[in-house]
C-alpha cells in the first residue's frame, strides 16, 4: 500500500515563474493539506482540501492556490514565484471525520533563484 | 494565538544518553491536541504520537516517553538510551482537531538531536 507521493521530489525554478507541485494521498484518505517548510523552521500550513473545496487555509497569499481532484489527488500551484518562496513543500493526507494520524509525504525541494 | 516553542535548537549526546526534548504550548482552546512527529534526512515527518488536553498521563513507548503537564503548558519528550538512529529533527506540533485530519497543524521550530557513537 503506497503512503503519500509527491512529484516532483526536487524543482528549480526563477523569480516570477510559477510552479505546480502533485500530491497523490495514501489509499483510502479523503483529505489532502499542504504545509510549507523553510530552511530550519517548521512546517506551516499553507490550506488543506477535501471533496475539492479548500476547507481551511493558513496566513499565506493568494499566489498560493490549489486544486483537489475526483480521485483525492491535489496540485499546489505557486504563482509569481519569490526568492522565499524557496522552501520543502510537504502534503499531508487523512481520512475526514475519523480520528486517524496524518500522513506526510516526503515533500518536494523547491528552489527560486 | 496558538503557538509552539522549541527552545532547544540542537542537542548533541553520545549513545545510550538519555535525553529530553522540550516543548512549550500556547493555546485558549479547552480542547486541543498535542503532537511529536521525527523528520529525518529524507524529509518525510513520521508520526510519534498524539495526546488530548483531557488525559495528562504521561506515556511510555519502548525507549520513548512523554510527559504532559498542562499546569505548565509543556509536552515534554524522553529518549532513554539514545541511539544512533534516533538522529533527526523532532517537531512538537499543537491542533484543535483530533488526529489533525483537518489538517491544520502549528508545529514549532524543532530540535536537531545528533546521537554519535
Amino acid at each position: 500500500d503506497a503512503g503519500v507521493t509527491q512529484s516532483p521530489t526536487h524543482l528549480i525554478k526563477t523569480r516570477g515563474q510559477q510552479v505546480t507541485l502533485r500530491c497523490s494521498p495514501k489509499s483510502g484518505h479523503d483529505t489532502v493539506s499542504w504545509y510549507q517548510q523553510a530552511l530550519g523552521q517548521g512546517p506551516q500550513f499553507i490550506f488543506q482540501y477535501y471533496e475539492e473545496e479548500e476547507r481551511q487555509r493558513g496566513n499565506f497569499p493568494d499566489r498560493f492556490s490549489g486544486h483537489q481532484f475526483p480521485n483525492y489527488s491535489s496540485e499546489l500551484n505557486v504563482n509569481a514565484l519569490l526568492l522565499g518562496d524557496s522552501a520543502l513543500y510537504l502534503c499531508a493526507s487523512g481520512r475526514a471525520g475519523t480520528n486517524e494520524k496524518l500522513f506526510f509525504g516526503s515533500g518536494t525541494q523547491l528552489s527560486v533563484l | 494565538a496558538q503557538k509552539v516553542t522549541q527552545a532547544q535548537t540542537e542537542i548533541s549526546v553520545v549513545e545510550k544518553e538519555d535525553v529530553t526534548l522540550d516543548c512549550v504550548y500556547e493555546t485558549r482552546d479547552t480542547t486541543y491536541y498535542l503532537f511529536w512527529y521525527k523528520q529525518p534526512p529524507s524529509g518525510e515527518l513520521v508520526f510519534l504520537i498524539r495526546r488530548n488536553s483531557f488525559d495528562e498521563q504521561n506515556e511510555i513507548s519502548g525507549r520513548y516517553s512523554w510527559n504532559f503537564q498542562k499546569s505548565t503548558s509543556s509536552f515534554n519528550f524522553t529518549i532513554t538510551a539514545s541511539q544512533v538512529g534516533d538522529s533527526a529533527v523532532y517537531f512538537c506540533a499543537l491542533s484543535d482537531d483530533y488526529g489533525g485530519s483537518q489538517g491544520n497543524l502549528i508545529f514549532g521550530k524543532g530540535t536537531k538531536l545528533s546521537v554519535k557513537p
